[in-house]
């Protein structure tokens, strides 16, 4: 019963370098979101998906891409690595957007850029 | 943009009540929510309301919900040392996503 799963869990980069997280889920939900997580800021939306194939800006999307080209999967992309990119990374899902309200989440990756 | 506040800390005994609270600026979410996060883990779902309610309780958990003055609280009865989280209410503000509060981290002290 994995549900969603991110990997790496943590990873520390050097400024300018590139890097992938992956987020996958096995309960065949629709929508997908990257949210950052800083000290006394809560959650962030970074960017999020509404099906395969589709994505979406949220609230602090510059410096990062991201790829919905399977359904289970959703991929998140640092090109260019800056300290402010420093924080926790969750990648959650739902099966009908914001419905139930019931997001699932990974467990987090914690990037350190240094 | 929307706008979801909570106080960063609240410490209490074993065995009190606990309240925690939330404002917010947008009120067209349908449902408001509260998330608990326990250390190293991500967020999972406590409890929810609908917009059109006041209260609702399940188990030791309270919610109300205030639309008028846009304020939202959570109260964990009997709290437990096993309650100590981050606690996070959030709203669906129209974008296909939640809106979080910065979370406010409960300790409990024995």
């Amino acid at each position: 019963n994995a549900g969603v799963t991110q990997t790496p869990k943590f990873r520390v980069l050097k400024t300018g370098q590139s890097m992938t997280l992956l987020c996958a889920q096995d309960m065949n939900h629709e929508y997908m979101y990257w949210y950052r997580q800083d000290p006394g800021m809560g959650l962030r939306l970074i960017h999020y998906s509404v099906g395969e194939g589709t994505t979406a800006k949220g609230e602090v999307p510059d410096g990062y891409n991201v790829s919905r080209l399977k359904k289970q999967n959703f991929l998140l992309g640092l090109e260019s690595a800056a300290p402010s990119q420093t924080s926790v990374y969750f990648c959650a899902s739902s099966r009908t957007g914001t419905d139930t309200g019931e997001l699932f989440f990974g467990e987090g990756s914690r990037l350190t850029v240094l | 943009g929307e706008d979801v506040e909570q106080s960063l800390f609240l410490s209490v005994r074993e065995g009190d009540s606990s309240v925690i609270n939330c404002t917010y600026t947008d009120s067209s979410s349908t449902y408001l929510y509260w998330y608990k996060q326990e250390p190293g883990a991500g967020l999972q779902l406590l409890t929810y309301i609908f917009s059109n309610m006041d209260m609702k309780q399940d188990q030791r958990l309270t919610v109300l919900l205030n639309k008028k003055d846009k304020h939202l609280s959570l109260r964990i009865a009997d709290t437990q040392t096993g309650d100590s989280a981050i606690y996070f209410c959030a709203m669906d503000t129209g974008r296909r996503a939640l809106t979080f509060g910065s979370g406010t981290r409960l300790q409990v002290q024995p």
